[in-house]
């Protein structure tokens, strides 16, 4: 069964960093995609951006290039989202999600299938 | 970028009814050389994480009952939940994967 387990809850100040973390159990970690959402209190689902862990080939939505960056370490089977300078507007709740279908390898990565429950990100003076 | 567009923002629907949710894309989400249309619902219950119900406009993941059911073909998409259910109020969303970003509709509130 995949899995994915989520570092918990943060609050932080305007101008800190922050790094948090996915945790996923697939036997295919490093063919299949991983992606992030953002969901800030009352508002949809926003794609930020996915990341391919053989290669760590990373596409951005161009809303949030350069304001985050996608990481991920194979050996701990972890993807990161991380950011340098945080703002009271990056405070929402980030979900880490598998695309499908795993194990496509780098051309294919499609819907969001498997979902974490989710991390919030509370940032305020 | 694509632009998803859902109607309606919102919806009450008795229990045991139909409930119709639409999609727009603004443009084709049809690939020509395969056919497909490249286009996903999800479901969100409250205080929960989104739930992948149907990948490819019309394929209904493993599990998710029969009474969901997804149509439509280009820029027009529509999900369906026959006999409603009240395990079904949620929020339902699109998403487009045929050009990144892969970018979601604003989201259709479900209630009874």
């Amino acid at each position: 069964e995949v899995q994915l387990v989520q570092s918990g809850a943060e609050v932080k100040k305007p101008g800190e960093s922050l790094k948090i973390s996915c945790q996923v159990s697939v036997p295919t970690f490093t063919s299949t995609w991983l992606g992030w959402v953002r969901q800030r209190p009352g508002h949809g689902l926003e794609w930020m951006g996915i990341i391919y862990p053989d290669d760590s080939n990373t596409i951005y939505s161009p809303s949030f290039q350069g304001q985050v960056t996608i990481s991920v370490d194979k050996s701990l089977f972890t993807a990161y989202l991380q950011w340098t300078s945080l703002r009271a507007s990056d405070s929402a709740t980030y979900y880490c999600a598998t695309l499908g279908p795993h194990a496509g390898g780098p051309l294919y990565f499609y819907y969001m299938d498997v979902w974490a429950k989710g991390t919030t990100v509370t940032v305020s003076s | 970028d694509i632009v998803m567009t859902q109607s309606p923002d919102s919806l009450a629907v008795s229990l045991g009814e139909r409930a119709t949710i639409n999609c727009k894309s603004s443009q084709t989400l049809l690939y020509d050389s395969n056919n497909k249309n490249y286009l996903a619902w999800y479901q969100q219950r409250p205080g929960q994480p989104p739930k992948l119900l149907i990948s490819w406009a019309s394929t209904r993941e493993s599990g998710v009952p029969d009474r969901f059911s997804g149509s439509g073909s280009g820029t027009d998409f529509t999900l369906t939940i026959s006999g409603l259910q009240a395990e079904d109020v949620a929020v339902y969303f699109c998403q487009q994967y045929y050009n990144t970003p892969y970018n979601f509709g604003q989201g259709t509130k479900l209630e009874i």
